[in-house]
Formats: C-alpha cells, structure tokens, sequence
C-alpha cells in the first residue's frame, strides 16, 4: 500500500530563513510526488510537481527515490508563505487518484 | 485550470435525514470526479472516484450505500449522505482531474455537520 508521512505537523520559521517541509513516501513502483498547498481561507490547490522539475514561488522539490523522500525547499521565506502544505504521490500510469499526506502547517513569523 | 464549486458550503442536519452536496464543474469537463473527506487535522481521505456516465468507484472501507455518488453529466457530481449519523460529520471535498498527472482541482469543501 502506498503512504505519504509528513512528520511535522507546524513548522514555524523567521521571515528570510531557509524552510523545509518533509516529505516521505512509501510505494513499490515509479511514484509520481506532488505538493499541494492551502491558503488561508483558500482551497486546497497544486503547487509543484516532481516530474517538471519546475520552481513555484521560488519553492523546489528533488525526488529522492534512494531517500524515499520529496522535501519542499525554499531559502528565504515569505511572510505570504504561511499555509498548510500537502504532499501527495500519485501511482503513475497517467492517473489522477492521490494519496495525500496529513499536512504541515507553515508559519512564517516577522 | 477548472473552476470548481460545491454546494452548500456548510450544512446542519438531525440525524437520520439524508444531505446531498453538489460539485460542479463551471469551465471544464469533468471525466472524472474525486470526493474526499477530511477530519481535523488529520489528511484527506479519498472517498470514491467517480466517472461520468458510470458507476463510482469507491475505497475500502467506504459504505456505497451510505454515501452515494452520481455523476451524470460533465459538470455535475453529487454526493448524498443518506441517514446521517453524527459520526458522518466532516468536511466533504470535491475535484475535477485536470489533464495532468496528479493535476487535481478541488472545490471549497462542504462542512457537514450531523446533530
């Protein structure tokens, strides 16, 4: 079965300082990672994908299948960085069904 | 991307009434449906898949005849709790699969709340 572990439930950071949000998965196969984020009083939307490789907001994330992980970085938080963070994987194949992970909470304090 | 609405956005019921809860699709056509729900703090948990024109497709563990889901057009899909219990109090998100893998685009949610 597949699983997405997001260990830290709020993540609290200084306006300017570096931030990481863990992300871990467990799947067999190729997965396909993904990170989703809530604003505040906003829905749920998709920040970045793995697969384009692509930097979001000044946000990356490396696939790291040795690691089993796809952490979210970014070196300078913004105060408009504060939401809650999903990271999800996909089993492939072109499909759009996702496991999510429980969500961190990111503070970004002035 | 898709603009998705769900309907009504907050709902109280007694116990035992049913409550459906909308999920349109205004800009594009949605194929496929997911409906998830989520407790507090906690992650959300994928319901069913549902296909336009066809049956949904729902996770283990989830009651078809509890929660059932219709979805017969491109911009409509529906959700009814029928016989609701206080333990079926949550939040019900929708989404529409964009035409990327993972791409999904979710609806405001539905806050249910069974007395």
């Amino acid at each position: 079965a597949q699983r997405v572990t997001q260990p830290e439930k709020l993540l609290s950071v200084f306006k300017g300082a570096p931030v990481e949000l863990k992300c871990n998965y467990s799947y067999s196969g190729s997965p396909e990672l993904f990170w989703y984020v809530q604003y505040s009083r906003q829905r749920l939307q998709l920040l970045l994908r793995h697969i384009s490789r692509e930097s979001i907001k000044g946000f990356t994330a490396d696939l790291n299948k040795g690691e089993t992980s796809f952490h979210l970085k970014k070196p300078f938080a913004q105060e408009e960085d504060s939401a809650m963070y999903y990271c999800a994987l996909s089993s492939g194949g072109g499909g759009n069904k996702l496991t999510f992970g429980t969500g961190t909470q990111l503070k970004v304090e002035l | 991307g898709a603009v998705v609405s769900q309907h009504p956005s907050r709902v109280i019921c007694k116990s035992g009434t049913s409550v459906k809860i909308e999920c349109r699709s205004l800009d594009f056509q949605a194929t496929t449906m997911f409906w998830y729900r989520q407790f507090p703090k906690k992650s959300l948990m994928l319901m069913a898949t549902s296909n336009e024109g066809s049956k949904a497709t729902y996770e283990q563990g989830v009651e078809k005849d509890k929660f059932l889901i219709n979805h017969a057009s491109l911009t409509l899909s529906t959700l009814t709790v029928t016989s609701a219990h206080p333990e079926d109090s949550s939040f019900y998100i929708c989404s529409v699969a964009g035409t990327n893998t993972g791409e999904l685009f979710f609806g405001e949610g539905s806050r249910l709340t069974v007395l």
